[in-house]
């Protein structure tokens, strides 16, 4: 089947650190990759995606590049902001899987003044 | 820009009671979703409807059903509001899978308590 693995939280960063959260995934296809992010409160919204290898998805300073070979995309950020803080979804979506998508399990990212 | 909206930010509900809530898309998205989120248990998939009066059961329908009689509006119903079904509720919707458009877009969520 599909899944997406996040890297476990909580993580913690000062600002202005450098981010990075991991997110591995198994697909039986070519899935399309997202990054949603939920703020406090609120529903999740897209971050950025890629839909096929070797793409780059990139939003307010956050990139994430979609890695067929290693079946990765990590998200990266080269500065955080405290209103970064927030959790992040990785998710996949197969276009043989009728649009239905598979979330990792969120990462929950505090950063600190 | 596209807007989900969810009938109610909070609500709360007895054991027992027949509940509903409501989800109104208005982007013309054949694909409509129900998720709960709870702590530590990431988005699980209650319902999906890939179109008016279709629908898949997602991985925990137990004690949920949904109803999607126009193309904007999806619908989940709590036939018998229990205690462990106190959680968050999630809608979202999206278009059809093929288009390189296909992310969802979500609600603000409802949070519902049963007592």
């Amino acid at each position: 089947g599909n899944s997406v693995t996040q890297m476990e939280g909580p993580v913690t960063l000062s600002e202005e650190a450098f981010l990075t959260i991991n997110c591995t995934y198994t697909a039986t296809g070519y899935p399309s990759l997202f990054w949603y992010v939920q703020y406090p409160g609120e529903g999740l919204q897209l971050l950025l995606k890629a839909t096929k290898a070797d793409d780059k998805g990139s939003n307010k300073g956050f990139e994430a590049t979609y890695r067929k070979e290693t079946t990765s995309f990590h998200l990266e950020k080269g500065s955080v902001q405290v209103s970064d803080s927030a959790v992040y979804f990785c998710a996949l979506t197969l276009n043989t899987n009728a649009g239905k998508s598979t979330f990792g399990d969120g990462t929950t990212l505090t950063v600190k003044p | 820009d596209v807007k989900v909206t969810q009938s109610s930010r909070y609500l709360v509900k007895r054991t027992g009671e027949k509940v509903f809530l409501e989800c109104v898309q208005d982007m013309d998205h054949e694909n409509m979703f129900w998720y709960r989120q709870d702590p530590g248990l990431g988005l699980r998939l209650i319902y999906f409807s890939y179109d008016v009066k279709m629908k898949e059961k997602g991985d925990i329908p137990e004690g949920y059903s949904v109803s999607r009689e126009k193309k904007e509006r999806f619908s989940l119903i709590l036939e018998s509001a229990s205690t462990n079904q106190t959680s968050m509720y999630l809608c979202a919707s999206s278009l059809y899978p093929g288009t390189g458009n296909d992310e969802q877009y979500f609600g603000p969520g409802t949070r519902l308590t049963v007592t």
